[in-house]
């Protein structure tokens, strides 16, 4: 079966400096994987996936993630953080079947940005 | 397109009572899945869904039941309501690899739920 780690619970940077989350996966072949941002209250939104090809994905927001599949890693990263990207990240890798009907989440890093 | 629409956003239940959370999508996506988000624990799989009448169990299905009888709605039941199933409920739904899919999932607004 399938799994993530995400291992910062809790990050804080300034505003302006430069972010990596950090995410690992357990997989049994080529995963799917995605991050989606979640501010106070609300629901997902996808920044960015990877499915194949090139291992360096741009996502919205001016966020990319590298997928490096000899760490089993897919870190998310923003060169200059915004104090409106302060919200809850997960990172998730899409399931056996090779269908998008399962996911299975990280238990998400909070992002907290200071002025 | 609406999306992914869930009805109720807010409910209170007390222990032993049933209910529906609704959901409903309208970009004809085979595909629909129900997660629960608890403090700590990311979105736990509840129950999902490879097309109308098709179900199938996720991690945490205990205690919830599911049909689909059209593309368009999966409703998720609480036969029982128990106060560990306090949690905030997420409909999402997708395309299928067949239809030329990229694997996404589009994810409603969510349900706080709190059983007392």
């Amino acid at each position: 079966a399938q799994s993530v780690t995400q291992p910062d619970i809790h990050i804080t940077v300034s505003e302006g400096a430069s972010l990596e989350l950090r995410c690992n996966y357990s997989y049994g072949a080529t995963p799917y994987l995605f991050w989606y941002v979640q501010s106070p209250g609300q629901g997902l939104q996808l920044l960015l996936k990877y499915f194949s090809g090139d291992t360096l994905v741009q996502g919205i927001k001016g966020f990319e993630a590298e997928f490096k599949m000899s760490q089993s890693s897919f870190n998310l990263r923003k060169p200059s953080v915004h104090w409106s990207d302060a919200a809850e990240y997960f990172c998730a890798v899409g399931d056996d079947t090779g269908t998008a009907s399962k996911l299975t989440f990280g238990t998400g890093t909070r992002l907290q940005v200071t002025l | 397109n609406a999306g992914v629409t869930q009805t109720p956003k807010f409910q209170v239940l007390k222990t032993g009572q049933s209910m529906t959370l609704q959901c409903a999508q309208d970009m004809n996506h085979e595909y629909m899945s129900w997660y629960r988000q608890d403090p700590g624990m990311g979105l736990r799989l509840i129950h999902y869904s490879v097309g109308a009448g098709i179900t199938d169990q996720g991690e945490v299905p205990n205690g919830y039941n599911v049909s689909r009888s059209t593309t368009e709605d999966f409703p998720l039941r609480l036969l029982s309501a128990a106060p560990s199933q306090t949690s905030v409920y997420f409909c999402a739904s997708s395309y299928s690899y067949s239809s030329g899919g990229t694997y996404e999932q589009y994810f409603g607004p969510g349900t706080r739920l709190t059983v007392t």
